[in-house]
């Protein structure tokens, strides 16, 4: 069973920092990977969608890094600004089927 | 495209009564659609995923009488929480796998308050 995990919790980061957001999962064996963003009560936004065959995904300020060997995934923002306040979740599927998420990073950029 | 939209956005009810959430695909048929449940400060987690023209899949512990799924078309899923009680009062939101962007796609979201 796909097992997803994400570090930090949470982050609080002063206005126009750089910084990265991890993520692991537990078997390798996926097919892509995707990052997400969610206000708080609101659904979920898709950010980036990194196929196996790819290394990173870049879109913007955001660039989404996978190494499938070692189970990770690393989502770097730029540059970040108090509207990139959110939860970030990083998701892959569970076979063919559904997908898997990490309990996310709460994000908070101070101005 | 690939957009899922998902109604209502909130809703509140009295304990005892049903409640139907829709969730629709507006430019793609999805013959899988998920359903996700999300309590406050928690992750996601899956309670069943719903086929066209079949019965659902419910996870473990999920109770398939009180969680009516159906999908009787390729761009329509409701979820109907029967005989609502206080802990059913969750973020339920729903998914499907989109092949036009090769990943999957979320509804917005339910609030359902039980009072």
């Amino acid at each position: 069973k796909q097992e997803v995990t994400q570090i930090p919790a949470a982050l609080s980061v002063p206005e126009g920092e750089n910084l990265v957001l991890n993520c692991s999962f537990t078997d390798s064996a996926i097919y892509n990977l995707q990052w997400f963003r969610q206000d708080p009560g609101k659904g979920l936004t898709s950010l980036l969608l990194i196929q196996s065959s790819q290394r990173e995904q870049t879109s913007g300020r955001l660039n989404a890094s996978l190494d499938k060997s070692s189970g990770r995934s690393t989502l770097y923002i730029a540059a970040s600004q108090p509207g990139d306040s959110a939860t970030y979740l990083c998701a892959v599927p569970q076979g063919d089927n559904d997908m898997r998420f990490g309990a996310g990073t709460r994000l908070t950029v101070k101005p | 495209g690939a957009v899922v939209s998902q109604h209502p956005s909130w809703v509140i009810c009295k304990s005892g009564t049903s409640v139907k959430i829709e969730c629709r695909s507006l430019d793609f048929q999805a013959t899988t659609m998920f359903w996700y449940r999300q309590f406050p400060k928690q992750s996601l987690m899956l309670m069943a995923t719903s086929n066209e023209g079949s019965k659902a899949t419910y996870e473990q512990g999920v109770e398939k009488d009180k969680f009516l799924i159906n999908h009787a078309s390729l761009t329509l899923s409701t979820l109907t929480v029967t005989s609502a009680h206080p802990e059913d009062s969750s973020f339920y939101i729903c998914s499907a796998k989109a092949e036009l962007v090769r990943g999957y796609t979320f509804g917005s979201g339910t609030r359902l308050t039980v009072v």
